[in-house]
């Protein structure tokens, strides 16, 4: 059963606070993905990584990177909160050839004061 | 870019009653559709997809349809019951080629309740 995880479901910041959301899986799967949930706006993705230390820009990546040092985890980075970006965080992984299907992890609810 | 317009925002039907929710695309590549189901407070999770190289796929209770004349595909629900209520997302992406394998664009998103 594949399983992703992800640091935290709530997190509270301070503007300007530098802000790590970490993300794992553990099925050995290729591609991962960062995406922010919003009423309204469906699910938006803001980078994506196909393999270790490969990324790549997702559709609203302003304000945000990424990190991939190892398989199984994808941190997203906000360098310097600010307060447009509270949302619901949204990991999620893929397996290329194994299917397509994006498995998505419980999501962090960051609020950003 | 792809960009995925999903309609209505919100559903509200009978238990027993049919649901269908549609969704519209803009690139003609794309040719994976994909439609995950969000209950409160949970994850998305996969319910049905489907592929260009086809027009419809059934799973029980649910169905798909995809038009690629048009760009549009929909999801559609029978005999609706309660545990059916939840956000419904419609995605598109290309499904292979290139660095942007596997990237889905979703639509907004469609609330639906189910009454018993």
């Amino acid at each position: 059963d594949v399983k992703v995880t992800q640091s935290s479901r709530y997190l509270v910041k301070r503007t300007g606070e530098k802000v790590f959301l970490e993300c794992v899986q553990d099925m050995d799967h290729e591609n991962m993905f960062w995406y922010r949930q919003d009423p309204g706006l469906g699910l938006r993705l803001i980078y994506f990584s196909y393999d270790v230390k490969m990324k790549e820009k997702g559709d609203i990546p302003e304000g945000y990177s990424v990190s991939r040092e190892k398989k199984e985890r994808f941190s997203l980075i906000l360098e310097s909160a600010s307060t447009n970006q509270t949302s619901m965080y949204l990991c999620a992984s893929r397996a290329i050839d194994r299917g397509r299907e994006q498995y998505f992890g419980p999501g962090t609810r960051l609020t950003v004061t | 870019g792809e960009n995925v317009e999903q309609h209505p925002s919100t559903l509200s039907v009978q238990e027993g009653d049919s649901a269908v929710i549609k969704c519209t695309y803009s690139d003609s590549a794309s040719n994976y559709f994909p439609w995950y189901k969000q209950e409160l407070g949970k994850r998305p999770q996969l319910i049905i997809d489907i592929r260009s190289n086809v027009g419809e796929k059934k799973d029980q209770r649910i169905a798909v349809t995809l038009n690629k004349t048009a760009k549009h595909f929909s999801l559609h629900i029978t005999e609706t019951q309660p545990e059916d209520s939840a956000v419904y997302f419609c995605a598109a992406s290309r499904d292979a080629g290139g660095t942007s394998y596997g990237k889905l664009t979703f639509g907004q998103g469609t609330i639906l309740t189910v009454h018993p």
